[in-house]
């Protein structure tokens, strides 16, 4: 199985501000992906996070809002740009080998003031 | 409508109880997670089912897919303290070529009283 890592674990932004969030997988994995969960609700895709290439987002979410990066096979980011508090959420990354487990990171919890 | 039903949306129950969480489908499953989230924290990985009638076991938890693979059941028996959290099913959906996303249910919140 893989060990997901993300930094920060929470942080608490002002409006307008940028955040980056940082995931580290322990082994190579060809598929990571970024998640939000907003209070009280359930988990959604935000992109996948493509290695050498650009992020695919998922209905709803764009890169201007959501830039991602992917630099390796161990590594990516996402920055959540301009904030406002309907951006308070966690934001969980997954891994994954191909179609095997998802394995998740203990997520970023985030509140935006 | 949501692609996942998960029923209950919560459940209380007594310590040493049995319980059932279900999860249903609107589409045909390539594979099903099952996955338990504490509050505020990241998913616990429990169980994948891919196959019809596929069953799996870990410790006290019991995870099954129906044959037409559209509905899967996660049965905890005798029911701990520690089992309580939020479970989540998630569905595997093929995003295209060999590239597979998932998408969940909203979950159930399963307390469990000493």
């Amino acid at each position: 199985s893989a060990v997901i890592s993300q930094k920060p674990s929470r942080d608490i932004c002002q409006r307008g501000t940028s955040l980056t969030i940082q995931c580290q997988v322990d082994s190579q994995v060809t598929m990571m992906f970024w998640y939000r969960q907003q209070p009280g609700q359930s988990l959604t895709l935000i992109a996948t996070a493509n290695q050498g290439s650009e992020a695919t987002y998922e209905s709803g979410f764009v890169i201007d809002k959501f830039p991602i990066s992917r630099p390796n096979l161990t590594f990516s980011t996402l920055t959540v740009s301009n904030m406002s508090p309907e951006d308070s959420s966690i934001y969980l990354c997954s891994a994954s080998q191909g179609a095997d487990t998802q394995y998740f990171g203990p997520g970023t919890r985030l509140t935006v003031l | 409508s949501q692609e996942l039903e998960q029923s209950p949306q919560s459940l209380i129950v007594q310590e040493g109880k049995n319980l059932t969480i279900n999860c249903t489908s609107s589409k045909t499953l390539y594979g099903l997670y099952w996955y338990k989230q504490k509050y505020g924290e990241g998913l616990i990985f429990l169980m994948m089912l891919q196959k019809g009638g596929e069953e799996k076991s870990h410790e006290k938890i019991t995870a099954k897919l129906d044959e037409k693979k559209q509905q899967s059941s996660l049965h905890i028996t005798a029911s701990q303290p520690s089992h309580a959290g939020i479970y989540l099913c998630g569905a595997v959906r093929n995003s295209g070529g060999s590239n597979y996303k998932l998408t969940f249910g909203k979950g159930t919140l399963l307390t469990v009283n000493p």
